[in-house]
């Protein structure tokens, strides 16, 4: 069982938003920085949100990250079947000495 | 272009050793922190080991502890992850990854695929 906590599945409608949260305590979350990983079926993971509600270049806005306090979210707006993945949170842990990742959630575009 | 290229997965027999490979382009391996999560099959993702930028400072996670040594070679824009007495629940495929500083992963590898089985 992940330290990190995410539900392990979640679904919406095409065009519809979801949100997938990430809950932690105050060793990780609380005081380090979160990133969410987008992880398509057959394929490496994908950085999609890092330090907390950044996005790389190339991940649209319909992706958006948040914290607060032990917990994080991931917001997708506009949902396309192509999000259909697994996500996954990540972060430092400082009591542990250790990276973090929640054990990921499936998206379902219904 | 940035990318990561991991090589020398294969099958390898329970207590046997492995060397894994992690080859940069695009980049300079030496201005990052680089990472190893690997994922067993049907599972979700497990960090492995990081490293700093001068190899200064290593974490490893409890499971490989005492078992995996992660190193790079900056001159070679490589980074490496000896893997010995593996057992069948390292079974995985491995991933290298830059790291931003604790911030996120931002560059991954396609993956190699490790085996442990008799």
């Amino acid at each position: 069982q992940s330290v990190l906590t995410q539900p392990p599945s979640v679904s919406a409608a095409p065009g519809q938003k979801v949100t997938i949260p990430c809950s932690g305590s105050s060793s990780n979350i609380g005081n380090n920085y979160v990133s969410w990983y987008q992880q398509l079926p057959g394929t490496a993971p994908k950085l999609l949100i890092y330090d907390n509600n950044k996005r790389p270049s190339g991940i649209p806005d319909r992706f958006s990250g948040s914290k607060s306090g032990t917990s994080a979210t991931l917001g997708i707006t506009g949902l396309q079947t192509g999000d259909e993945a697994d996500y996954y949170c990540g972060t430092w842990d400082s009591s542990l000495s250790a990276v973090l990742f929640g054990g990921g959630t499936k998206l379902t575009v219904l | 272009q940035v990318q990561l290229v991991e090589s020398g997965g294969g099958l390898v027999k329970p207590g046997g050793s492995l060397r894994l490979s992690c080859e940069a382009s695009g980049f300079s391996l030496s201005d990052y922190y680089m990472t190893w999560i690997r994922q067993a099959p049907g599972k979700g993702l497990e960090w492995v080991s990081y490293i700093t930028g001068n190899g200064d400072t290593i974490y490893y996670a409890d499971s490989v502890k005492g078992r995996f040594t992660i190193s790079r070679d900056n001159a070679k824009n490589s980074l490496y992850l000896q893997m010995n007495s593996l057992r069948a629940e390292d079974t995985a495929v491995y991933y290298c990854a830059r790291d931003l500083r604790n911030k996120g992963l931002d560059c991954w590898g396609q993956g190699t695929l490790v085996t442990v089985s008799s």
